[in-house]
């Protein structure tokens, strides 16, 4: 495809749920990245998947967070047990090897924990 | 560790007035900048960057230079434009380290009057 694409767009959802958010990146971009965007405030990093290397995992907020690359295509983002301070939106970034500056972003995942 | 700290908005400007978004960071090693741009309803987009000292980033009329002695990376544009409307976030990246994801600005929100 063109560009980074997430599904679903929007999510809403009871609190302790789980839930699964889908990412597709840019075909051949190495790097995936995912972050988390609460109503006000910038970007959080959550995650981080490079080619084969182990993810950096040293934004996830808590073990209730997990996230999923296979090889380097989609992605998965898994909540598990939602609370209502996981209310954000959720974005995927892909990027070309180390180049992470050239990021870019899919147009979001907007997760509403009722 | 790394972080960027930029001006809080929202900032509202009328139409063809002077434009700029202060913002300064901290860093080991010898980061690159960049300005990243969210409009309403869409992804973050790539503004522009800096890789190192004294360059000058520019795209659609914005401006801004890597002034590693105040270690700042102001955004300006000489007159905005309704179009402009959206939230913008400053971000560095540094390659020295084994960072490997970009550090956001908590970001601005700019609000152009007719």
């Amino acid at each position: 495809g063109a560009g980074v694409s997430q599904s679903p767009s929007n999510k809403v959802t009871e609190k302790g749920k789980d839930v699964e958010l889908r990412c597709d990146p840019i075909s051949g971009h190495t790097a995936l990245y995912w972050y988390r965007q609460r109503l006000g405030q910038g970007l959080e990093f959550l995650i981080y998947f490079q080619g084969n290397s182990a993810p950096d995992k040293s934004g996830l907020p808590s073990d209730r967070f997990s996230a999923e690359r296979t090889g380097e295509s989609v992605s998965t983002l898994t909540i598990q047990r939602t609370q209502q301070e996981d209310s954000a939106v959720y974005l995927c970034a892909s990027s070309f090897g180390g180049r992470a500056y050239e990021q870019y972003f899919g147009p979001g995942t907007r997760l509403t924990v009722t | 560790g790394n972080s960027v700290t930029q001006m809080e908005g929202p900032v509202t400007l009328s139409e063809e007035a002077f434009l700029t978004i202060n913002c300064t960071y901290t860093a080991t090693g010898y980061p690159s900048l960049f300005w990243y741009v969210q409009y309403p309803g869409e992804g973050l987009q790539l503004l522009l960057k800096a890789t190192k000292a004294d360059d000058k980033g520019s795209n659609k009329g914005f401006e801004a230079t890597y002034r590693k002695e105040t270690t700042s990376f102001h955004l300006e544009k000489g007159s905005v434009q309704v179009s402009d409307s959206a939230v913008y976030f400053c971000a560095l990246s540094d390659y020295s380290s084994s960072a490997s994801k970009i550090i956001f600005g908590s970001g601005t929100r700019l609000s152009i009057r007719p």
